[in-house]
């Protein structure tokens, strides 16, 4: 069965623009979650959708936005880039409600650089 | 708010020994404790969930163990093998409201000595 699926892999944008992060959850799972990792401050919690409503955002400014659609996969976009946005982003899903039973399933991540 | 510590930050061993690893985290109320391993630029890889009423938990030559009340978990590998090498990352899931959320530790960097 196909794990979580994160496209692309690599992105290199320049400051001042936009990206657009894909994922595709294992299939069954309705919660998506994303998370940011940067040496200096490890993961931390971007936002979480389950059946396309956002039920909890992490503490990260407006630029950062994301959406999931009626298949459960997830995107993520982030605006205006800034050199601090450079790191591993990663997406995990859920079979149950609330991850409480199954645990969560990370995805390879996409590594966004910004020059 | 939840904070959770790994102890070592960095751990260095030769290849065949038995080794603990440690996290700690200062609220309760959890559903359960994931360990997981994360290798170089890499996602993270499931190792390990302890629900909040169980115990421990084992998988091939892992083994966890979960003390709620203390605020502690332990990640015992044995016979380590270079491959082992990674860093090993704790996570709680708390519960109350709507937070879905994985709190993660620092992690601690294994490096297995062939």
């Amino acid at each position: 069965k196909a794990g979580v699926t994160q496209t692309p892999r690599y992105l290199i944008k320049t400051r001042g623009q936009q990206v657009t992060l894909s994922c595709s959850p294992i299939s069954g799972h309705r919660s998506v979650s994303w998370y940011q990792q940067t040496p200096g401050q490890g993961l931390q919690f971007l936002f979480e959708y389950f059946s396309e409503t956002q039920r909890n955002k992490g503490n990260f400014p407006g630029r950062f936005s994301g959406r999931q659609f009626s298949n459960s996969r997830s995107e993520m976009n982030v605006s205006t880039l800034e050199l601090g946005d450079s790191a591993l982003y990663l997406c995990a899903s859920s079979l149950a409600n609330q991850g409480d039973i199954y645990g969560y399933t990370f995805g390879s991540g996409t590594r966004l650089t910004v020059v | 708010k939840q904070e959770v510590t790994q102890i070592p930050a960095a751990l260095s061993v030769p290849e065949g020994e038995n080794l603990v690893l440690n996290c700690s985290f200062t609220d309760s109320a959890i559903y359960n404790l994931q360990w997981f391993r994360q290798d170089p630029g890499k996602g993270l890889t499931s190792l390990l969930l302890i629900q909040s009423s169980q115990r421990e938990q084992t998988s091939g030559r892992l083994n966890a163990s979960l003390d709620k009340s203390s605020g502690r978990s332990t990640l015992y590998i044995a016979a380590s093998q270079p491959g082992d090498s990674a860093t090993y990352l704790c996570a709680v899931l708390n519960y109350g409201g709507a937070t879905n959320k994985l709190i993660f530790g620092t992690g601690t960097l294994l490096a297995v000595q062939p």
